[in-house]
């Protein structure tokens, strides 16, 4: 059953703690995404890759780092440099990281405790 | 950054209405997409329609794309109490591969 897992449904955060989102795809896709959602707003790119050990900053990339060791998994770790961590995390994925569509996950909701 | 922009933000409709809302963008456009999101759920892809074309159809969704208004609508037909869900366009600039998301409009479909 292919498709986009994410870990866990629900993470808190104590203040300066850093925690790790996890995103697992066997969709065998090259590109992988981590937006970020707020509230009655739409989707913000925090972090993508395009392909294995290789990834940019989107728009909101401070206070969040990433790694791709693998094609299949794609972390995100919020740092306690992120201020205002609470928000429903959401990863994506796409066949190239050209102009398709994206396939997403369940998402992570975080919240600070 | 965000370049769609979509409108109405809310719909409140009756079972078996249609429902129709649209998005507006700032710069030119390789693909527009359109996703669904239920409540507390990943976002599901709909519809994607390229700057060359203007209008597709996918069972009851129509969508059309007007370029030299930057703008595009998405009509659901017959809506049923399950299309209740948030619909967000998304779109990709000019050699650029990562998608803008707007803050979506959120549709209701009364029984």
């Amino acid at each position: 059953d292919g498709g986009i897992t994410q870990s866990p449904k629900y993470l808190f955060r104590k203040e300066g703690q850093n925690v790790t989102l996890s995103c697992e795809q066997n969709l065998n896709h090259d590109a992988m995404y981590w937006y970020r959602q707020d509230p009655g707003q739409g989707l913000r790119l925090i972090y993508y890759s395009q392909i294995v050990n290789d990834f940019q900053k989107g728009d909101i990339a401070e206070g969040y780092s990433v790694s791709r060791e693998k094609k299949e998994s794609f972390p995100l770790t919020v740092t306690s440099a992120q201020k205002n961590p609470t928000a429903f995390y959401l990863c994506a994925s796409s066949i190239d990281g050209g102009q398709g569509k994206l396939f997403f996950g369940s998402g992570t909701q975080l919240s600070v405790l | 950054s965000q370049q769609g922009e979509e409108d109405p933000q809310a719909l409140s409709i009756q079972e078996g209405e249609n429902a129709t809302m649209n998005c507006s963008y700032k710069t030119s456009i390789n693909n527009l997409q359109w996703y669904r999101q239920n409540s507390g759920r990943g976002l599901v892809h709909l519809i994607l329609i390229r700057s060359n074309e203007r209008e597709k159809h996918s069972g009851r969704l129509r969508v059309t794309l007007d370029t030299s208004k930057k703008s595009s609508s998405l009509l659901i037909t017959a809506s049923r109490a399950a299309d209740t869900a948030s619909y967000f366009c998304a779109t990709d600039e000019l050699n650029d591969y990562k998608l803008s998301f707007g803050a979506g409009t959120t549709v209701t479909v009364r029984a």
